[in-house]
């Protein structure tokens, strides 16, 4: 398997403008996970989703973001309208099972000017 | 709830000295803690997981850390460290009953020759 693959590595982008960033997991993985990191908040969970079902989205910032996954295969992350503080590094990980080791992806870079 | 304090924002060590990250957790459940390592401009990748039984784990690349459950530690060392190890490490907390993982907000691990 290639691993957790994001798109696009890196993304700029004019406040105001619709952002999203694509997810492909492990397959056979039943977890997927969205971070986001930042120098003065290190990681934060976004979202997470098992099968496919959104279990947790208390991390997301605002109704700004949202996420989805249509598939076992696939899962996307909005920001509309994306803002200046949006700006961070923005990773998708995965697992199969519970409490098992994650496998992340090698991120997106997303700065909005 | 849970959640993870890394104390050390950074530590500089000399090459082939002994290192310890510091870690402590807070969970009200049954918790599986994680190291993980961050290379730049790279996604995390698993060094070491704690999920039961002995107490003290062996890891990848010569780390190791043992879980402290009176003291709700999960410090990670090495006894001799190489510049290449020089990268920023993450510890996680997952629990029982939770499966999203909680990250630290990461120590920078700075190898000098």
């Amino acid at each position: 398997d290639a691993g957790v693959i994001q798109s696009p590595r890196h993304e700029v982008t004019e406040m105001g403008q619709e952002v999203t960033l694509r997810c492909k997991p492990i397959s056979g993985h039943d977890y997927l996970f969205w971070y986001r990191q930042t120098m003065m908040r290190g990681l934060e969970l976004l979202i997470y989703f098992n099968n496919n079902v959104p279990i947790d989205d208390s991390g997301m910032p605002e109704d700004r973001f949202s996420a989805k996954m249509p598939n076992a295969s696939f899962s996307t992350l909005k920001i509309q309208p994306s803002e200046p503080r949006d700006s961070a590094v923005y990773f998708c990980a995965s697992t199969y099972g519970q409490n098992t080791e994650a496998f992340f992806g090698q991120g997106t870079r997303l700065t909005v000017v | 709830a849970q959640s993870v304090t890394q104390l050390d924002s950074q530590v500089p060590v000399f090459e082939e000295a002994p290192v310890e990250l510091r870690c402590n957790y807070s969970s009200s459940v049954s918790v599986y803690l994680f190291w993980y390592v961050q290379y730049p401009n790279q996604g995390l990748q698993l060094l070491l997981k704690y999920l039961s039984g002995s107490t003290l784990v062996k890891g990848i690349n010569g780390f190791e850390a043992e879980f402290n459950k009176s003291q709700t530690s999960f410090h990670l060392r090495k006894p001799s460290v190489h510049i290449s190890d020089t990268a920023e490490y993450f510890c996680a907390v997952s629990g029982s009953g939770t499966y999203k993982y909680i990250f630290g907000t990461g120590t920078r691990l700075k190898v000098l020759a």
